[in-house]
């Protein structure tokens, strides 16, 4: 079965740092792009990271450039985000997601896990 | 930055087809694609490339991507699919995704 599960959520103060992890499982990590997008509470999806397969690309929304990491581990079939200087517009649930692992179709968003809660207050 | 617009609620009775857009400058020389969210739940994706089903997803679900709109079709609404809809598309290697819309069966 494909599965992706999120951990590393949690309540961080603003100016804080948190990394969340994404363990894959049920197909070959290393042939995808993967991605992480965000929901605010309430609202709608938001695009945050996406990385290659190999780790040679990433790509940003504008908010999170400068702050954000996308990084993976394919040995240990997982995708990584890196969260640095948060502030209150970070808080949502932030979802990986394999793109094109039953599509084959890159550009499709196949896979989501169950998301990862993060808060930010103080 | 690119956007994309969508009505922020649709109304169906059931059995009757419900249609959802997804408007972006032209939109139409992109791929869409469609998530279906429902409370509590993580997206699933119902559409991509303008058209194509994921295996297991209803006949009913259809879609079409031309011009500056794209439109995601449900016939014969079930109540099963009341949900949030959320169309998406890459622009300059980002992803968009549209504002989301509610669809109530009613």
């Amino acid at each position: 079965e494909v599965q992706l599960v999120e951990s590393g959520g949690g309540l961080v103060q603003p100016g804080g740092s948190l990394r969340l992890s994404c363990a894959a499982s049920g197909f070959t990590f290393r042939n995808y792009w993967m991605s992480w997008v965000r929901q605010s509470p309430g609202k709608g999806l938001e695009w945050v990271a996406n990385i290659k397969q190999d780790g040679s690309e990433e790509y940003y929304v504008d908010s999170v450039k400068g702050r954000f990491t996308i990084s993976r581990d394919n040995a240990k079939n997982s995708l990584f985000l890196q969260m640095n200087t948060l502030s209150g517009e970070d808080t949502a649930v932030y979802y990986c997601i394999a793109q094109g692992t039953i599509t084959l179709v890159t550009d499709a968003f196949d896979i989501w896990g169950q998301g990862t809660v993060v808060s930010v207050s103080s | 930055s690119y956007e994309l617009t969508q009505p922020p609620s649709v109304s169906v009775s059931p059995g009757q087809t419900a249609s959802i857009t997804c408007s972006g400058d032209k939109l139409g020389n992109k791929y869409a694609c469609w998530y279906q969210q429902k409370p509590g739940q993580s997206p699933v994706l119902v559409i991509y490339q303008d058209n194509k089903r994921p295996s297991g997803i209803p006949e009913r679900f259809s879609g079409s991507n031309s011009g500056n709109t794209a439109t995601l079709t449900i016939s014969g609404t079930q109540a099963m699919d009341e949900a949030d809809y959320y169309c998406q598309a890459w622009d300059s290697s980002t992803a968009v995704f549209g504002g989301g819309t509610q669809l109530t069966v009613l």
